[in-house]
């Protein structure tokens, strides 16, 4: 099993609409969670973090459920500007590094959103 | 501040070849990675440094090598390049290395064709 599995999409929406992005993760030690967003030929870049708690920043809502080891993005009000790949990631303690962590990205999932 | 820069953007070697990835971060970030992506892969580590002076294999380390000159810089070398080694390449930094909240910071990558 891969250690974060996302929807393969692509997504293909029209402004306006609601898009969910989905995750899993498999190991139960991850210990925080992220969506990056990559736009087309560029360099991923933070979105957001995911609480426990689930949180929203404007359009975009994170949530978690650990007891089922998932991973979810709404994204409201769907904007041209939003066309991007969203990677779900995880973070993990490294084996080695002196309590360093690592990053695990899923394969992403592109959004497209169309006028 | 410019961030995690990265040098060259564009390379193309021959097989067999040699070449050295630059990469330097003016945040005055403890971490740093090196990445690899390719299509249908997604992200992918290959070495990082947790903090000055130390660094550690990743998940695809084989036929690179890494030197963190200082807490600025830290370089990816590939002695003997290989067609499986094109790519598009990604360093980043991040603050704290025994943090669980780690978000990282990319450079805008170095797309690598091994002819």
């Amino acid at each position: 099993r891969k250690e974060v599995e996302q929807d393969p999409g692509p997504f293909n929406v029209p402004e306006g609409a609601t898009v969910a992005f989905n995750c899993t993760y498999s190991n139960s030690a991850s210990q925080s969670f992220f969506w990056y967003r990559q736009d087309c030929r560029k360099e991923p870049k933070l979105l957001m973090s995911v609480y426990s708690s689930g949180n929203e920043d404007g359009r975009f809502t994170a949530q978690l459920n650990r007891a089922s080891q998932y991973i979810s993005l709404l994204i409201r009000d769907s904007k041209l500007s939003d066309s991007a790949t969203y990677l779900c990631v995880v973070n993990i303690r490294a084996d080695s590094g002196a309590g360093s962590y690592q990053l695990t990205f899923g394969k992403g999932t592109k959004l497209s959103v169309i006028p | 501040n410019a961030g995690v820069t990265q040098t060259p953007k564009f390379q193309v070697l021959k097989t067999g070849q040699s070449m050295t990835l630059q990469c330097a971060q003016d945040m005055n970030h403890n971490s740093m990675y090196w990445y690899r992506q390719d299509p249908g892969m997604g992200l992918r580590l290959i070495y990082y440094s947790a903090s000055e002076g130390t660094t550690d294999k990743g998940e695809v380390p084989n036929g690179y090598n890494v030197s963190r000159l200082n807490k600025r810089e830290f370089s990816l070398r590939l002695e003997s390049a290989a067609p499986s080694q094109t790519s598009v390449y990604f360093c980043a930094s991040s603050q704290i290395p025994g943090s669980s909240y780690n978000e990282q910071f990319f450079g805008p990558g170095t797309r690598l064709t091994v002819l």
